[in-house]
């Protein structure tokens, strides 16, 4: 039984193309969130969604397009595609607040040739 | 905003030693709560500690302890008696708001 689950673990696309990453969570969390771990492993917030609503949209280029469905339910869709954004992907959900800490997702490490 | 500086980008240490990470912090909220995560080669995201602000007493997980100096804003990590499994990339983080704000990382070694 995954907390926090994502789709797909892998993703190699070429430039121009349109992806989409998909995350589950069965932990009934309020919030989820979509990181970004880059080359050097520094890891950042992209979006936050709490409720449905989005809380929390970084500098993000606006080809990046978060979507939720459902309080479990966090979608990323990436518009063209560059070089740039090969990374590691990570989705990961909490209540509101909570002090206990983040669930995360085990990644989707994206290449773009 | 908060900022997390962890200065060490790698370290090394033997089985069965004691090895600290180091952590500070920058916040403007008198709420917050501090995190060490690990992350494996596996790259999963495991929480290993984690520590009110509020609270005085440093936070303690089997041989995984803090040393939280809260005027200092500093939340330094040691792993005790460590192990091969330790291995692995130790990121420091913070949150007092809507988001973990994370360090850069330290590469923790483990020599047999």
């Amino acid at each position: 039984d995954t907390a926090v689950s994502q789709t797909p673990k892998y993703l190699v696309t070429q430039m121009g193309n349109d992806k989409s990453i998909k995350c589950e969570q069965n932990l009934g969390h309020d919030t989820m969130y979509w990181y970004k771990q880059d080359s050097k492993k520094f890891l950042k917030i992209m979006f936050s969604y709490n409720n449905k609503e989005l809380i929390i949209n970084e500098t993000v280029p606006n080809r990046f397009s978060p979507k939720s469905p459902d309080k479990a339910h966090l979608n990323l869709h990436i518009n063209s595609l560059e070089l740039g954004d090969s990374a590691v992907y990570f989705c990961a959900s909490s209540h509101l607040r909570d002090t206990g800490g983040y669930t995360f997702g085990s990644g989707t490490r994206l290449t773009v040739v | 905003a908060q900022t997390v500086t962890q200065s060490q980008p790698e370290m090394s240490v033997q089985e069965a030693e004691t090895v600290t990470l180091s952590c500070t912090y920058d916040t403007s909220e008198s709420d917050y709560y501090l995190f060490w995560y690990k992350q494996p080669p596996s790259r999963q995201m495991i929480l290993v500690i984690r520590q009110e602000a509020y609270k005085q007493q440093n936070a303690t997980e089997n041989r995984f302890s803090v040393n939280f100096q809260k005027a200092a804003k500093s939340f330094s990590l040691k792993i005790s008696d460590s192990q091969l499994g330790d291995a692995a990339m130790y990121f420091c983080a913070a949150n007092s708001g809507y988001a973990l704000n994370f360090g850069k990382g330290t590469s923790l070694l483990v020599t047999p």
